[in-house]
């Protein structure tokens, strides 16, 4: 199968702190892994693109300074929120797309990591 | 942007009858289509897929429908049991030009409550 493992699942900071979340994927390799945010009780929504090797790609009204993301290898994805305020607070999951594959069964998500800013 | 303020869709049935699970999308460019289950305090899992040359396709217990025309998307539920009740999410993509596979829209979604 493919597996993406999400870690931490729940974290809890004070505000003005960084958080980092990492993504990875267990059994095959990721070129490009994807970031949503979900705030409770509404759906998903694509923050950014995430690229091994090169820079990520943001989506229109996601501040790039804010959520830095790393694609450093290609089964690892990390997303770090920088100075987190309560308005952060939100539940993050990733995809990864299986490289070479084609079709939804490759494209797996995370089970979420939950932030809660303090 | 987020939509503030917004309440998701409920859908009540009991054990055993079929639901039918509603989606707008928005994008008449999309040619790939997903159904979504998502159970609390978990990511998305995979229920079942169509592309955009189909208007049907069956899987286990669950049949989505594809109407182009209105852009509409439904997920049917034969025999619903309690473990179907979850959050369930309609997502699109472009697999055209394959840039963006994996780029979702996710609809809005509806909570469905199975009752034994």
């Amino acid at each position: 199968g493919a597996v993406v493992s999400q870690h931490p699942s729940r974290v809890i900071c004070k505000s003005g702190t960084s958080v980092k979340i990492e993504c990875r994927s267990l059994d095959f390799q990721a070129t490009t892994m994807f970031w949503y945010r979900q705030f409770p009780k509404q759906s998903l929504m694509l923050m950014a693109t995430s690229n091994e090797g090169s820079k990520a790609t943001y989506e229109q009204g996601v501040e790039k300074d804010k959520f830095l993301i790393n694609h450093a290898s290609l089964t690892l994805s990390t997303l770090t929120v920088t100075s987190a305020h309560p308005e952060d607070s939100s539940f993050y999951i990733c995809s990864a797309n299986k490289w070479g594959g084609s079709g939804a069964n490759v494209l797996t998500f995370g089970a979420g990591s939950r932030l809660t800013v303090l | 942007g987020e939509s503030v303020g917004l309440h998701l869709p409920t859908l009540s049935v009991q054990e055993g009858d079929n639901s039918i699970i509603n989606c707008a999308y928005s994008n008449s460019a999309s040619d790939y289509f997903i159904w979504y289950k998502q159970e609390s305090g978990k990511g998305p899992q995979f229920i079942i897929d169509i592309r955009s040359n189909m208007d049907k396709r069956q899987g286990q217990r669950v049949t989505v429908l594809l109407n182009k025309t209105v852009k509409h998307l439904s997920l049917q539920i034969a025999a619903t049991q309690p473990g179907d009740s979850a959050v369930y999410f309609c997502a699109e993509n472009i697999l055209a030009g394959g840039t963006s596979y994996g780029k979702l829209t996710f609809g809005q979604g509806t909570i469905l409550t199975v009752h034994p």
